[in-house]
């Protein structure tokens, strides 16, 4: 069956703008999440949702970072006014249940603010 | 506080060699998850395994070897007669029981394997 799927692949935005970052989880999956992943370095944590509820949102790095899965679905990643420092990989995640299953992962959307 | 270390940011190894990828993890949880994935060069994250608190079998599939121990919170990566196919960035990560599902990422091991 299909994989994760995230787009756009790649996205530049000049600084202060506003992008939106979508994810498909693979079909059924209850539990997604998004990651931001630096040049370099392991991913870390955003966000998490359980069908439409966002359970943790204790990773997002600023109130300029939005989340949502209105349908328990696909889920999309808004970042407000751009910095240069949001320049990074988001990768999305899916996972079948809701208790420590295996994450699958998507192939990320690169971001890059100038 | 690192959760996951990965100490070795990179390794070259020539085809066919062996090579051990070293995970050093840290949490109070008695329940706990270690996953292993894959970074190729095109970005996406490929699982490995995964590998509860309370199963310290080591594990085999193919080429591929985990050997996890409790006691020094190590969850060890080999990979037995490299193939340049396994070039990629390999990272260790921790779930905790009480940690919302989230993995906790090591820095990650960049494995170049030379022809």
């Amino acid at each position: 069956g299909a994989g994760v799927s995230q787009s756009p692949r790649y996205k530049v935005a000049k600084r202060g703008q506003d992008v939106a970052l979508r994810c498909d989880p693979i079909s059924g999956h209850v539990s997604l999440f998004w990651y931001q992943q630096a040049l370099g370095q392991g991913p870390e944590f955003l966000t998490y949702f359980q069908n439409e509820a966002q359970l943790d949102k204790s990773g997002l790095p600023s109130d300029r970072f939005f989340a949502e899965r209105p349908e328990g679905s696909v889920s999309t990643l808004k970042i407000q006014r751009t910095q240069q420092e949001d320049s990074a990989v988001y990768l999305c995640a899916s996972s079948f249940g809701g208790y420590q299953e295996t994450q699958y992962f998507g192939p990320g959307t690169r971001l890059l603010v100038l | 506080a690192q959760k996951v270390t990965q100490a070795q940011t990179e390794i070259s190894v020539v085809e066919k060699e062996d090579v051990t990828l070293d995970c050093v993890y840290e949490t109070r949880d008695t329940t706990y998850y270690l996953f292993w994935y894959k970074q190729p060069p095109s970005g996406e994250l490929v699982f490995l395994i995964r590998r509860n608190s309370f199963d310290e079998q080591n594990e085999i599939s193919g080429r591929y070897s985990w050997n996890f121990q409790k006691s020094t919170s190590s969850f060890n990566f080999t990979i037995t007669a490299s193939q340049v196919v396994d070039s990629a960035v390999y990272f260790c990560a921790l779930s905790e029981a009480y940690g919302n599902n989230r993995l906790a990422f090591g820095k990650g091991n960049q494995v170049v394997v030379i022809p």
